[in-house]
C-alpha cells in the first residue's frame, strides 16, 4: 500500500502571500489530520478531517484552514503569510479518529 | 487537558549501550501513548503504541516502552543501540475523546557514538 503522499515536498513563499498544501491519505483511510513542526515550538496539532467535516481544531489563528473532499485527500490553506509560518507541515492519515496516525514526509514551507 | 514532557532534549549513548529515553504524561482520561522517529528530512514513523491493553509494549527495531500509571510515565528502551538509531524520538499522547489529535513532547535527539 503507498504511504501518506504530500505535494509540494518544499516551496519558499514571499510574506502577505497564500499557500496550499495538499495530502493523500493511505488508501481506505477517512481521518487526515495536520500538524505544524518548528524548532521552537515543536509539533503543533492543526486540525483533523474526518469524511469532508473538521472534527478539531488546534489552536492556530483563522489564517489557517482545511478542507478534506470525498476521496479523503486533504488540503490547508495559510493566507497572508508571516515569517513565523516557515516550518515543515505534516500530515497524517488514519482509518479513523482513534486509530494510529501514519505521516506523510511533509512539506518544507519557507516564508521570506 | 493533555500534556507530554520528555526529559533530555539530548541524549547520547555509545554503540551497544542501553537507550532510555524518558517520557511522562497528563491525562484526566485513559491516555493512548505513542512513541515516533524522525530522521531527518523526513515524516515520523510509528515505532510503538499503548492502547490499554498490555502495559509493556513492544515495537519496531528492538524498541519496547512500558506504561506505568502510578509514575505516569511511558520510556522508551532498546537494549543495545546502533548506529542507525541516531534520529529524533517523540512521546505523544492521545485519548477517545480527542479524535485525530495528538499531543508530543518536544522531542529528545538521540546521538549513538561507536
Amino acid at each position: 500500500k503507498a504511504g501518506v503522499t504530500q505535494t509540494p515536498r518544499y516551496l519558499i513563499k514571499t510574506r502577505g502571500q497564500q499557500v496550499t498544501l495538499s495530502c493523500s491519505p493511505i488508501s481506505g483511510h477517512r481521518s487526515v489530520s495536520w500538524y505544524q513542526q518548528t524548532p521552537g515550538q515543536g509539533l503543533q496539532f492543526l486540525f483533523e478531517y474526518f469524511s469532508e467535516t473538521q472534527r478539531n481544531k488546534g489552536n492556530f489563528p483563522g489564517r489557517f484552514s482545511g478542507r478534506q473532499f470525498s476521496n479523503s485527500r486533504s488540503e490547508m490553506n495559510v493566507s497572508t503569510l508571516e515569517l513565523g509560518d516557515s516550518a515543515l507541515y505534516l500530515c497524517a492519515s488514519s482509518l479513523g479518529a482513534e486509530e494510529t496516525q501514519y505521516f506523510g514526509p511533509g512539506t518544507r514551507l519557507l516564508v521570506l | 487537558a493533555q500534556s507530554v514532557t520528555q526529559l533530555g532534549s539530548h541524549v547520547s549513548v555509545s554503540e551497544g549501550a542501553l537507550v532510555l529515553l524518558r517520557c511522562n504524561y497528563s491525562s484526566s482520561v485513559p491516555p493512548y501513548l505513542f512513541w515516533y522517529v524522525q530522521y531527518p528530512n523526513q515524516g515520523l514513523q510509528l515505532l510503538l503504541k499503548y492502547t490499554s491493553a498490555a502495559t509493556l509494549v513492544k515495537g519496531i527495531n528492538g524498541f519496547e516502552a512500558e506504561f506505568k500509571k502510578s509514575e505516569t510515565s511511558f520510556h522508551l528502551t532498546k537494549p543495545s543501540a546502533h548506529m542507525s538509531d541516531a534520529a529524533e524520538y517523540f512521546c505523544a499522547v492521545s485519548s477517545y475523546n480527542q479524535g485525530g489529535k495528538l499531543i508530543f513532547g518536544q522531542g529528545t535527539e538521540l546521538s549513538v557514538k561507536p
